[in-house]
Formats: structure tokens, C-alpha cells, sequence
């Protein structure tokens, strides 16, 4: 069974672009959480989606956005970056149950603000 | 609200020896918990994880943990460590469909 698969892995943009991550979560996974992580935060959680619906959501200015799709694809978006938006951006998916759940992690997308 | 506390931010041992990562949390009820590591450049790796039953958890590259509720601590321990496991360490807890919350992680270190 394919694990979670993040798109880009790495890449760079501007102050003030914008900026798109793609997750292709466990086949049979309908949870998407996405998380946000530097040297200096550690780990942070930004949303995380079930069956297309926002279901939990972290402490991230509006810039952050995300969405979920039908088949449980996720992507999340980043207006206008800031230098302070570098990091390492993981994407985790799971069952999405009340209980039990175990969240398996992609290998993350690079971002670099310049 | 929920916390993880990782005391250790950094951990030196020699291939061989012995390894315990401590990790205390704080939540209301009854929590899971998790053992994650982040290889450099990598995503989290699932190690372990407790949701019930026997406190005493077995988890993949030989690694175990015990959750003692009267300490609130889910540490990590390995018997004889390879330098293969130097990599970074994270404890996480949750419950049901709420988010993880992590713990600053414990880079570790091993020296020949």
C-alpha cells in the first residue's frame, strides 16, 4: 500500500507569491492534517480535513488555507508569502475515526522564502 | 488544553548502550499516545503507539515505551542502540479525531 505522498518536495518562491502543496493521502484515509514544521516552532499543527469538510484548525493567520477533495486528495495554499513562511510542510492522513486513529506522515514539502 | 514535555533536547550515546527518551504529557482524559522519528531531510516515521491495554508497548527497530499514568510519562527506551537511530525523536499525544500535539523532540546522537 502506497504511503502519503507530498508534492513538491522541494521548492522555492518569493516574498508576496503564492503558494500550492499537493498530499495524496493512504489509499482508504479520509482524514488530511497538515502541519507546519521550523527550528525554531518545532512542530505545529495547521488543519486538518475529513470528507471535504475543515474539521480542526490551528492557530495559522488566514494566509493558510486548505482544501479536500472527493477523493480525499488535500492541498493547501499560502498567500502571500512571507520570509518567515520557510519550512517544512508535512501532510499526515488517517482513518479519520473517533478513536484509535493512527496518523501516518508524508516526507514533507521544502518551502524556501526568499 | 493538552502538552508534551521532551526534557532532553539533545541525547549523546555510544553504539551499544542503552537509550531511554523521556516524554511527559498533560491531558484530561485519557490519552494516546505516539512515538514518532525524523530521520535529517525526512518525514515522521510511526514508532509506536499506545492506546490501551498493556502499558507496556512494543514498536518497530526494536524500540519500546511504557505509559505510567502516575507520572503522566510515555518514555522510550532500546535495549543496544545502532548508529542507524541517530535521527530526531518526537512524542506526540491526542485523542479520538483531535490533532496531535508534539513535543519539541530529542535529537539523538551516537557516537562509535
Amino acid at each position: 500500500k502506497a504511503g502519503v505522498t507530498q508534492t513538491p518536495r522541494y521548492l522555492i518562491k518569493t516574498r508576496g507569491q503564492q503558494v500550492t502543496l499537493s498530499c495524496s493521502p493512504i489509499s482508504g484515509h479520509r482524514s488530511v492534517s497538515w502541519y507546519q514544521q521550523t527550528p525554531g516552532q518545532g512542530l505545529q499543527f495547521l488543519f486538518e480535513y475529513f470528507s471535504e469538510t475543515q474539521r480542526n484548525k490551528g492557530n495559522f493567520p488566514g494566509r493558510f488555507s486548505g482544501r479536500q477533495f472527493s477523493n480525499s486528495r488535500s492541498e493547501m495554499n499560502v498567500s502571500t508569502l512571507e520570509l518567515g513562511d520557510s519550512a517544512l510542510y508535512l501532510c499526515a492522513s488517517s482513518t479519520g475515526q473517533t478513536s484509535g486513529n493512527t496518523i501516518y506522515f508524508g516526507e514533507g514539502s521544502w518551502l524556501t522564502v526568499v | 488544553a493538552q502538552s508534551v514535555t521532551q526534557p532532553d533536547i539533545h541525547i549523546t550515546v555510544s553504539e551499544g548502550a542503552s537509550l531511554e527518551l523521556r516524554c511527559n504529557y498533560s491531558y484530561g482524559a485519557t490519552p494516546y499516545l505516539f512515538w514518532y522519528v525524523q530521520s535529517p531531510g525526512q518525514g515522521l516515521q510511526l514508532l509506536l503507539k499506545y492506546f490501551s491495554g498493556d502499558t507496556l508497548v512494543q514498536g518497530i527497530k526494536g524500540f519500546e515505551a511504557e505509559f505510567k499514568r502516575s507520572q503522566s510519562s510515555f518514555n522510550l527506551r532500546k535495549p543496544s542502540v545502532h548508529w542507524s537511530d541517530a535521527a530526531e525523536y518526537f512524542c506526540a499525544v491526542g485523542a479520538g479525531n483531535e490533532k496531535l500535539t508534539f513535543g519539541t523532540g530529542t535529537r539523538l546522537t551516537i557516537i562509535p
